[in-house]
């Protein structure tokens, strides 16, 4: 089944305590970023990459860094979290980004809280 | 940061109602704008992605138009169902690799 998977689904965690969040695809897309939902926000992009060690910021990257080592993974690395990155996250992928307009697929969300 | 804006911001209407939203965007350096489907405790899963003025997109009962020089897009729903309750979003795809999303409609549809 093709689909985007990201763990954890549910995190609660203190401040300054370093964590991952995991995002893996199986569609072979190129394209992955990050995005945060907040209440009463648009999602907001964190991070994208357009391949394999291809990354760049998006609106909001303060307090976050990603990797692209292969393909499939797109993990989201919060250094010294705190209490204002509490919020719903997506990850998604695409076949490709650039000028081709493909849809963008989102994994299951990863709610984190920063106490 | 650019602006998207969707309205209304939610909306309450009966089994069988048309319903339309309205998704405003920047008419410069488009790319593309994406539609999504968001059920609570789901994932996005895309409706449309339109990229050219004047588009026109048709998936059973909900449509969707574009207009990229005015900067704006159009979704409707004819004959609404429970089944479509729902947040709805817009993403505006600006240069190659940055989305923009509006905050949504929230529809709820009353059986």
């Amino acid at each position: 089944e093709a689909q985007v998977t990201q763990n954890p689904r549910y995190l609660i965690t203190v401040t300054g305590k370093k964590l991952t969040v995991t995002c893996s695809q199986n569609m072979n897309h190129e394209y992955m970023s990050w995005y945060r939902q907040d209440p009463g926000l648009g999602l907001r992009q964190i991070y994208y990459s357009m391949n394999v060690e291809v990354t760049d910021k998006g609106d909001v990257p303060e307090g976050y860094k990603v990797s692209r080592k292969e393909k499939r993974n797109f993990p989201l690395i919060l250094e010294s979290p705190s209490p204002n990155q509490t919020s719903l996250y997506f990850c998604a992928s695409s076949l490709y980004g650039g000028g081709v307009a493909g849809e963008l697929f989102f994994g299951e969300g990863s709610r984190l809280t920063v106490l | 940061i650019l602006n998207v804006e969707q309205s209304p911001q939610s909306l309450h209407v009966q089994e069988g109602d048309s319903t339309n939203f309205t998704c405003s965007f920047p008419s410069s350096n488009f790319y593309a704008l994406h539609w999504y489907r968001w059920e609570t405790a789901k994932s996005p899963e895309a409706l449309f992605v339109m990229t050219l003025n004047g588009d026109e997109k048709k998936k059973g009962r909900i449509s969707a138009t574009l207009n990229t020089k005015e900067g704006y897009s159009y979704l409707y729903i004819k004959g609404s169902q429970p089944e479509d309750s729902a947040t709805y979003l817009c993403a505006f795809k600006y240069n190659f690799n940055k989305f923009y999303f509006g905050s949504g409609t929230k529809l709820n549809v009353k059986p």
